[in-house]
Parts: structure tokens; sequence; C-alpha cells
């Protein structure tokens, strides 16, 4: 069972450059999101998704979009990557019932040039 | 935006030491979760905790949740060199809401 799964791992991008991170599980999680972690400020949340076709806004979503076309995959993708977006970046899943639990995976570490 | 507010930021101690860190919120939250993260990876679940009072114990670790469901803390009894890393708790509103996480709380525990 592979959990989350992100690709890649690290990037680096010139300002204005367009990227995809990756994520997908296979927990059959109704629920998948986009956090950002940079130093001394946790875990924000960019954007959510409570299933196939749903897609919101968290607390941080300018400059990153969303789709979630399979209940497997949800990329994030930065259409002109800014210096303001390096970052760590982390997927999260869980089911939509019960208590909050989810699962992180590795994490994608970007560095905007 | 509901806020988690987490204490310390920073903690270096002795192996042998005990410590609490806390999380304080002035909102009510449904559930509350306590991750662990080291470097380089994501953060792990080490418990969730649902009922107002409730106290679970994780080995040497012990995890309260305020009667009011608005905070929490996480006691480690004796640390360990290997209770190293970032400590993150995390609320929800309702069993569908987003997750809020506190800043997080930095441990050292040299030996």
């Amino acid at each position: 069972n592979a959990g989350v799964t992100q690709t890649p791992k690290f990037q680096v991008l010139k300002t204005g450059q367009s990227m995809t991170l990756q994520c997908a599980q296979d927990m059959n999680h109704e629920y998948m999101s986009w956090y950002r972690q940079d130093p001394g400020m946790g875990l924000r949340l960019i954007h959510y998704s409570v299933g196939a076709g749903i897609t919101d806004q968290g607390e941080v979503p300018n400059g990153y979009n969303v789709s979630r076309s399979t209940t497997e995959d949800f990329p994030l993708r930065l259409l002109s990557a800014a210096p303001s977006q390096t970052s760590v970046y982390f997927c999260a899943s869980r089911f939509v019932t019960g208590a909050n639990v989810l699962t992180f995976g590795a994490g994608s570490r970007l560095t905007v040039l | 935006t509901q806020l988690l507010e987490q204490s310390p930021q920073f903690l270096s101690i002795q192996e042998g030491e005990n410590l609490t860190v806390y999380c304080n919120s002035s909102s009510v939250f449904s559930s509350l979760q306590w991750y662990r993260q080291e470097p380089g990876e994501g953060p792990v679940l080490l418990v969730t905790v649902v009922t107002g009072g409730e106290v679970k114990k994780l080995k040497r670790l012990t995890f309260q949740f305020g009667d009011a469901r608005k905070d929490s803390s996480l006691h480690i009894t004796a640390a360990q060199p290997g209770d190293t890393g970032l400590y993150l708790c995390a609320g929800a509103n309702t069993n569908a809401g987003k997750s809020t996480f506190g800043d997080g709380t930095t441990l050292t525990v040299k030996p």
C-alpha cells in the first residue's frame, strides 16, 4: 500500500516558469488537500477537494490551481512561479467521514529563483 | 479562520527530562490531532482526541483535550533523543471540515 505519493521530490524553477506537482493516493480517500510549509509558519492550506470534480480554496490559494478529475489524483499547478512560492509542499488525504486524520505525502521541495 | 497557537515554539532539553507542549484556540473543535514530523518527511499522526476532557496515552506521551474542546496538551515523560522532531497540532470544526494547523513546536532532546 503506497499511501500518498508526491512527485517530484525536488524542483528548481525560474521566475515565470510553470510546473505541476503531482499527488496520488491509493486509499480511496475522498478528501485531498495541498499545504505549504514555510519556516516558523506551520502548514497552510492552499486548496482542497472533497471528491472528484469538486475543489475549493484554502487560506493561501493565490498563484495556484488545482483540479480533481479522479478520486486518486490531485495535481497542483503553478502557472507563473514567483520567489514567494519557494516552499515545501505537502499533499494530504483522508476519508470525508470520521475523524480528521490526514495521511501525508513525503513532500516536494520547490525553489523559485 | 480558526487559529491554533502552539507553545513553546522551540524546546531544547536533556534526555530524561519531562516536557509539555500546549495547543490553544478560541474556537471549538470537533476533533484535534497531534502529528510528529521528522526532517525531509511528512507529518505522521500520533493521536486524535474527540471528547472534551479526554486523555490518551501513547507509551511516554500523554495527550489531553480540554473540557471545552478548545485546547490540548502533549506531555512527554523522560524524553529521549528519538523524540526529537517537530510536533504539530491540528483541529477541525466538523468531520468534513478543513484542518487548521498550529505553527509547531520544534523539540530537541540532547543525549
